[in-house]
């Protein structure tokens, strides 16, 4: 069975421009959660979606956004980049409890 | 409050028993989860235990739960040098399905 995954690897963008980054969960999964981790600050909570519907959303700004497609799919959008936005972004997804994470997106704004 | 902490760091000797432990704060926790990263990658989930039970056994690994202390802890038996890795605790409560993580324990086995 496929676990989840993430596109792209790696993405370069500069200060003030819009990234977007992918994620596919596991067949069957309904969930979709994305994390971020910086340098420093640990695992932080973003965004959780469920059947296409934003649940949850932790603390980051406006410019964090993103949705859940019909398949379960999700993107993540970020929106006039700063450099603290540098970053791991790991994708999980989960059908109860328990989520599954992809290899991550590392972002690097310059 | 949100806290989950962890030790920063372990060093141990292959074939030995590595225990790391975790505390959090939270006592509406349903689940308390193990994950491992690896350099360059995602987490990979090693186990999980229910927030009303004490203990449980995964092959090479145990987790206990001190409910009253709020304390978990992973033991790996015989660590081997491919345990070398990142270990996170997280915890999970009824609303907003979010993990709340420690800041992880680096584990570096030496031959």
């Amino acid at each position: 069975e496929a676990g989840v995954t993430q596109s792209p690897t790696h993405l370069i963008k500069t200060r003030g421009q819009q990234a977007t980054l992918r994620c596919s969960p596991i067949s069957g999964h309904t969930s979709v959660y994305w994390y971020q981790q910086a340098l420093g600050l640990g695992l932080q909570f973003l965004l959780w979606y469920d059947e296409g519907e934003e649940r949850n959303r932790g603390n980051f700004p406006p410019r964090f956004s993103g949705r859940q497609f019909p398949n379960y799919s999700s993107e993540l959008n970020v929106n006039a980049l700063e450099l603290e936005d540098s970053a791991l972004y790991l994708c999980a997804s989960s059908l109860g409890d328990t989520q599954y994470f992809g290899p991550g997106t590392r972002l690097t704004v310059l | 409050g949100e806290d989950v902490e962890q030790s920063l760091f372990l060093s141990v000797r292959e074939g030995d028993s590595s225990v790391i432990n975790c505390t959090y704060t939270d006592s509406s926790s349903t689940y308390l989860y193990w994950y491992k990263q690896e350099p360059g990658a995602g987490l990979q989930l090693l186990t999980y235990i229910f927030s009303n039970m004490d203990m449980k056994q995964d092959q090479r690994l145990t987790v206990l739960l001190n409910k009253k202390d709020k304390h978990l802890s992973l033991r790996i038996a015989d660590t081997q040098t491919g345990d070398s890795a990142i270990y996170f605790c997280a915890e999970s409560r009824p609303a907003g399905n979010k993990l709340t993580f420690g800041g992880g324990t680096r584990v570096l086995v030496k031959p």
